[in-house]
């Protein structure tokens, strides 16, 4: 039974580049939520997806948007990255109201911008 | 005012000791709440859940709820340096369909 996988795991992108993050949700899962985890610090939400729309955002700036795609699979796209983009890029999936049953996380996306 | 707040440790517990970790969350209207562990380099991982006033017991870790006073707690027994990791309190709230977490607890196990 495959996990939620998210590709690339590492990644090194130039201040004001774009990048964009993938995610495959767990096996009959259909819910994605991407979180933001800078070191030392606890996961920040950046938002949720659910039948191919944006169900909830957390305080994160226009330059960070998603898509979801009929097969549930996510991207997570940032556009003029800023050092402080720099973090560990969670993808989490779940079964309808993930907040009630937990969150299944891949083993995310590092990303450094230099 | 954080949403979810947990003391960042280090908290150092001697092996097979019981290792105490608290959070306390600010919204009135939460409904689920969940302990993860992350080891260092890695991704959350899931441990614990619990969605109504008590205690509730799985193997070594036990949870506990205290909704009156917006609380909730784990405990390890019988610690061991495999326990050794962050330990990231968690808060749902059902209505947002969202999940939001604490920084996180480091706990370190002493030999």
């Amino acid at each position: 039974d495959a996990g939620v996988t998210q590709s690339p795991t590492h990644l090194i992108k130039t201040r004001g580049q774009q990048v964009t993050l993938r995610c495959s949700p767990k096996s009959g899962h259909d819910t994605v939520s991407w979180y933001q985890q800078a070191l030392g610090q606890g996961p920040q939400f950046i938002f949720q997806y659910y039948e191919e729309e944006e169900r909830q955002r957390g305080n994160f700036p226009d330059r960070f948007s998603g898509h979801q795609f009929p097969n549930y699979s996510s991207e997570l796209n940032v556009n003029a990255l800023l050092l402080g983009d720099s973090a560990l890029y969670l993808c989490a999936s779940s079964q309808g109201q993930g907040a009630v049953y937990g969150y299944t996380f891949g083993s995310g996306t590092r990303l450094t911008v230099v | 005012q954080k949403e979810v707040e947990q003391n960042s440790g280090p908290l150092s517990v001697p092996e097979g000791a019981i290792a105490s970790l608290n959070c306390t969350y600010s919204d009135r209207g939460s409904q689920s709440f969940f302990w993860y562990r992350q080891y260092s380099g890695k991704s959350p991982e899931l441990i614990m859940s619990i969605y109504s006033n008590g205690d509730k017991e799985d193997g070594r870790f036990t949870a506990q709820l205290n909704k009156a006073s917006q609380y909730v707690s784990l405990l390890i027994r019988d610690s061991q340096p495999s326990d050794s990791a962050t330990y990231l309190c968690a808060v749902g709230y059902s209505s947002a369909s969202k999940i939001i977490f604490g920084s996180g607890t480091r706990l370190s196990i002493r030999p």
